[in-house]
């Protein structure tokens, strides 16, 4: 079984600030990682994924995250946070065990404050 | 492209009401579809997931059901709701390399 852990179900940083958004995963096979943004009342839009080859992906409005393997994270930053950052976001991981089946397994995700 | 539909945005409903949520997708064919909720501060939790038509698995025991009755169509259902089916209720499709959400309804039972 799969499993998302979100340390820190709120982060409040100062626009300009580094955002770390940090995010651990169990998986019993390699994974795909995800993180997803939501907006208040929206759905969740795709930032970044990892599937096979650079373990540093960068993805949409200047975020990236590292796919560390032997530390079993996938933490999201951005060096300068906007004001238009404040969201939630969900961190994600599929199993990719193959069928035709994909389930995805997220986070409890963590809402990001930014401070003018 | 692929463009996921879903309504209404927002359903106030008394409890014992029945419930029928609609999501459509546009663009693929026999795509997997997947229905969430999401209630305050507990994530997003798996409801239903299909992989065709009349072909449905719940996740968990619920006061709710699902069907597929064409391919690109899933509904969401209840015969009669309770206080604890309030929530932001998602439908996805998606593949291994990650979903597309529908925009949400937001249910809240009275």
């Amino acid at each position: 079984a799969q499993s998302v852990t979100q340390l820190g179900s709120h982060v409040s940083v100062s626009e300009g600030a580094l955002v770390l958004l940090r995010c651990n995963y169990s998986s019993s096979v390699p994974p795909y990682l995800f993180w997803y943004v939501q907006y208040p009342n929206q759905g969740l839009q795709l930032l970044l994924k990892y599937t096979t080859g650079a373990t540093l992906v960068k993805g949409i409005n200047g975020f990236e995250a590292e796919f560390k393997k032997s530390e079993t994270s996938f933490h999201l930053t951005k060096p300068s946070a906007h004001m238009s950052d404040a969201a939630e976001y969900f961190c994600a991981v599929s199993d990719r065990s193959g069928g035709s089946n994909y389930k995805l397994t997220f986070g409890k995700g963590t809402l990001l404050t930014v401070n003018p | 492209s692929q463009t996921i539909h879903q309504w209404p945005a927002t359903l106030v409903q008394p409890v014992g009401s029945p419930l029928s949520l609609e999501c459509t997708v546009e663009g693929t064919s026999n795509p997997n579809l997947y229905w969430y909720r999401q209630a305050a501060g507990r994530g997003l939790q798996l409801l239903f997931y299909s992989i065709g038509i009349d072909q449905i698995s719940s996740e968990v025991p619920q006061n709710l059901s699902a069907s597929r009755p064409q391919d690109r169509q899933f509904i969401l259902s209840s015969k009669k709701l309770l206080l604890s089916d309030s929530g932001f209720y998602l439908c996805a499709w998606g593949e291994n390399y990650g979903y597309t959400f529908g925009s949400g309804t937001r249910l809240t039972v009275v």
